[in-house]
Order: C-alpha cells, then structure tokens, then sequence
C-alpha cells in the first residue's frame, strides 16, 4: 500500500461541465502520475508531476490540465469534458529515486453523459 | 519512442496447468520491464520488475519473468495457475529518465477454468 487515495471513486457529469479529480498521497513522493484505462488501450500517460508546481504532458494531454500546489495532492482537470473523457483514471506514484516501478491508486471512474 | 506488445488478448488455461504470458517491448536502451496484476475492478498491483542483472526474476503469488534481450521479449510465467489468479495482467516498459514514464502494453486477460 503506498498511501494513495482517490477521489472521487465514481462520478457521472455531463458534457461541457468541469471536472477535477484528486489524487492525494501520505509519503512524500516526489513524482506523480496520471493515466487513463480504456479497453484495448492498456493505461496511457495523461500527465506526470517531478515537484511542487513542476509538471509535464504524457502521452494523451489534449482536454486535460494539471495542478500541483502541494507534495501530496496532484489534481487532474477536464475543462470542458466530452464523452470520449470517458474511462477509468489512475493516479500513481514513483518509488523512491534509485528504484522506478510505480505504485497505483484504486482508480476513479468517469462517465461523461 | 518505447513501445510494448502483448499479442494474446485472452488466454484460457485450466486450475493447475502451467502458464506463459508473452510480452515484447521495442526501446533504445537497457529496459526497465514490469509486470502488473489487475483484478476486476481494482487498481493495478506489481508482480515483478526487472531491472538489471539476473534475466530471471521472482515475484510475488509464485510468478517469474525471463528477460531476453535477444527477442526483446519479458514472458511471464508460472507452474501451476490457481483460480485466484483469474485478471488481467499487464506489462510495461519505464524510462530512465524523462520522468521515468511507463508505456503498457494492452493487457491479457486470464481465464482460469475449474
């Protein structure tokens, strides 16, 4: 268990609403991921976080935006969320420098009507 | 750019035959190669990493994983498969640095039959 919660774990809203999920961990860990899981897909990489403020794109970036204010907390934003938004999020962190598995939280499931 | 291929979208095997997950990944440098469990509905847990050194890797739930750097392959394995095993498994491929990202192949789904 490496300290990571999500929420909120399940959330239905509608298309061109905002949306903002949190992802929120206890130990400290410097990098922060975010992934989406889609059948057929695996999970891919939406945004990552290296620091406090520091941030970058992943793989799939277009519609999402990401905030890190604080070590513990790594906020994903939908702008304007559309229905191909619709998935299952994961938020991840880093083991500590020198190994780089990473350790994933329970997941939030989005659906976007 | 890495990539990974896990060409075996399900496989079905019975309670306590033997099991081979295949997994081929394409990156410029030495890998780092992963392994994840993820059980219906629930997050993704890791089965075992390889990182360097010995090719074949133990895990957790008496899964291993030979790195062969001449196929550019990481197959999981296990002697004899339990019902619980039942999941999807997961294989991916980090970066060393960059961010230290991960690029996951697309998943195998397990069928165990009684």
């Amino acid at each position: 268990d490496a300290g990571i919660t999500q929420s909120p774990r399940h959330k239905v809203t509608e298309t061109g609403t905002p949306v903002t999920l949190r992802c929120h961990q206890t130990e400290n860990h410097r990098y922060m991921y975010w992934y989406r899981q889609d059948p057929g897909h695996g999970l891919r990489l939406i945004h990552y976080s290296y620091g406090v403020k520091d941030t970058d794109k992943g793989e799939v970036s277009d519609g999402y935006s990401v905030s890190r204010s604080k070590t513990e907390d790594f906020l994903l934003t939908l702008e304007s969320a559309t229905s191909s938004q619709t998935s299952v999020y994961f938020c991840a962190i880093r083991a500590r420098s020198g190994d780089y598995e990473q350790y994933f939280g329970p997941g939030t499931r989005l659906t976007v009507t | 750019a890495q990539s990974v291929t896990q060409p075996d979208i399900h496989i079905t095997v019975s309670e306590g035959a033997s099991l081979e997950l295949r997994c081929n990944y394409s990156y410029g440098a030495t890998p780092y190669l992963f392994w994840y469990v993820q059980s219906p509905g629930q997050g993704l847990q890791l089965l075992l990493k390889y990182f360097s050194g010995d090719t074949l890797v133990q895990g957790i739930k008496g899964f291993e994983a030979e790195f062969k750097r001449s196929q550019s392959s990481f197959n999981l394995r296990k002697p004899s498969v339990h019902w619980s095993d039942a999941a999807e498994y997961f294989c991916a491929v980090g970066t060393t640095g960059g961010g230290n990202k991960l690029t996951f192949g697309t998943g195998t789904q397990l069928k165990v039959e009684l």
